[in-house]
C-alpha cells in the first residue's frame, strides 16, 4: 500500500483528455511538498514528466500538464496519443517518514 | 545528456549481498548531484532506497538503513549499492537515478536491472 494513492487504471480514446489523480496527506502532499511525475513504458527508463507540481522539463510535450490542490494533485494529458500507452507514478517527500515516496503508479490504455 | 545504467548479479542467493553498480556518462558523479537507488517489486512498488551526495554523504530509507550502504567511486565515474542479508521480499528491478542538488524530483534515470533473490 503507497502513500500516495494512485487510481490502477485509465483510459481513453485518441485525442481525449486524460487526467489521473494522486492523493497523499499534508506530510507529502502539501504546501510544503512538490509532487513529479513520471511515465514508464517497460523495459525503458521512468523520465520525468512534471516536476515541482507543474513543471515540464525540456522536451517534454506541453500536452501534459500537472496541478495540485490541498492534498492531491493530478497529472492531465490532453491530445491522447498510442505513445501515451504506459504507467504514470506520482512522486514526492514525506516528511514524517523522512524519505521519498511513490504512488503506486497509474496504467494508460488508448482505446 | 547522462546515460545511468545499473550492473550486478541478477540472482542472489537469501543471507547474501546484493551488490550492483550505476555507470554514468555525460556527467560527473563528482558534480554537486544526489545518486540515488530505487526499486520496483510487484508487492511494494516504487521504493527509494537511498541517495549519496558527491562529497559521500548519504540518506537512507529507515527501512533498509540497517543493511544499505551507497558508495561513490570518482575514479571510476561510478555508484554502487550493497544490501545485505537479503530475503526473497528484496527482489526487485533496481534502478539508478540522479537528482539535482536543490530538486526533489529524479531527472534521469537507468532502465533498471532485475534481481532475485534465491536458492
Amino acid at each position: 500500500q503507497s502513500v500516495l494513492t494512485q487510481p490502477p487504471s485509465v483510459s481513453g480514446a485518441p485525442g481525449q483528455r486524460l487526467t489521473i489523480s494522486c492523493t497523499g496527506s499534508t506530510s507529502n502532499v502539501g504546501p510544503d511538498s512538490h509532487v513529479h511525475w513520471y511515465q514508464h513504458i517497460p523495459g525503458r527508463a521512468p523520465r520525468l514528466l512534471i516536476h515541482d507540481d507543474t513543471n515540464r522539463p525540456s522536451g517534454v510535450p506541453d500536452r501534459f500538464s500537472g496541478s495540485k490542490s490541498g492534498t492531491s494533485a493530478s497529472l492531465a494529458i490532453t491530445g491522447l496519443q498510442a505513445d501515451d500507452e504506459a504507467t504514470y507514478y506520482c512522486q514526492s517527500y514525506d516528511s514524517s517518514l523522512r524519505h521519498y515516496v511513490f504512488g503506486a503508479g497509474t496504467e494508460v490504455t488508448v482505446l | 545528456q547522462v546515460q545511468l545504467h545499473e550492473s550486478g548479479p541478477g540472482l542472489v542467493k537469501p543471507s547474501g549481498t546484493l551488490s550492483l553498480t550505476c555507470g554514468v556518462s555525460g556527467d560527473s558523479v563528482d558534480n554537486t548531484k544526489w545518486w540515488t537507488w530505487v526499486r520496483q517489486s510487484p508487492e511494494k512498488g516504487l521504493e527509494w532506497i537511498g541517495e549519496i551526495y558527491y562529497n559521500g554523504g548519504a540518506n537512507y530509507n529507515p527501512s533498509l538503513r540497517s543493511r544499505v550502504t551507497i558508495s561513490v567511486d570518482k575514479s571510476r565515474n561510478h555508484f554502487s549499492l550493497k544490501l545485505t542479508s537479503v530475503t526473497a521480499a528484496d527482489s526487485a528491478v533496481y534502478y539508478c537515478a540522479r537528482r539535482d542538488f536543490l530538486a526533489s524530483s529524479l531527472e534521469s534515470w537507468g532502465q533498471g536491472t532485475q534481481v532475485i533473490v534465491s536458492s
